[in-house]
């Protein structure tokens, strides 16, 4: 089962920060937060991980509080490209690849 | 470096059939999961190989099963087929040692269709 919990969806506006928050209350000190969003008609494309301190790449910044139970992905500059559903899941330390996706969070960017 | 490709892209079948799907993952990859999504359930871990090994296995029944051959590559079978089999099939590579660092990389999917 899941482990995180997402909002079902939201809209974003083009050309803005978009931040999406994700809470993994019973997250335990073993396991990573990565991020997930499949686009309509693809597999997943992975976009970040961390496990306590703030990350960033070319995709997205990933922003975990202080307590580790809960987190916001930050797409800086939404494009019409960003439009997908997005998942929030936590990965156990040297775990398994059998991962647990949820629903996710359907992400509208608007023009 | 080529992608995971799944052949074919779409297929469909008749109830009681069985259907064969194939996964080739990334050049040195040894990790290949298999994940269902449909409408309904999300995505679903079907199973995983590692090194032509069945290393993890989700709860679906025995008709599916799947495969690793040495050179990485992975099928899946699924036999008598049903109504409810219909659904978008993935498959994901990664190294292989742990999730850690190692995020999976997804094909785009072999769309079943079960009439």
């Amino acid at each position: 089962d899941a482990k995180t919990t997402q909002p079902t969806s939201m809209d974003c506006a083009e050309g803005r920060a978009a931040n999406l928050p994700c809470n993994h209350s019973t997250i335990s000190g073993n396991e990573y937060v990565y991020w997930y969003r499949q686009i309509h008609s693809q597999g997943p494309q992975y976009i970040i991980h961390g496990l306590k301190n703030n990350e960033t790449n070319e995709m997205a910044s990933l922003i975990i509080t202080e307590d580790r139970k809960s987190s916001t992905l930050i797409l800086p500059h939404a494009t019409l490209r960003d439009t997908a559903v997005y998942y929030c899941i936590v990965v156990e330390y040297y775990g398994n690849n059998r991962l647990a996706f949820g629903k996710g969070n359907q992400v509208v960017v608007i023009p | 470096k080529a992608g995971v490709t799944q052949t074919p892209r779409y297929l469909i079948k008749t109830r009681g059939q069985q259907v064969t799907l194939s996964c080739s993952p990334i050049s040195g990859h040894r990790s290949v999961s298999w994940y269902q999504q449909t409408p309904g359930q999300g995505l679903q871990f079907l199973f995983e190989y590692f090194s032509e090994t069945q290393r993890n296995k989700g709860n679906f029944p025995g008709r599916f099963s799947g495969r690793q051959f040495s050179n990485s590559r992975s099928e899946m079978n699924v036999s008598t087929l049903e109504l409810g089999d219909s659904a978008l099939y993935l498959c994901a590579s990664s190294p292989g040692q742990g999730a850690v660092g190692s995020p999976l990389h997804f094909g785009n999917g072999t769309r079943l269709t079960v009439t």
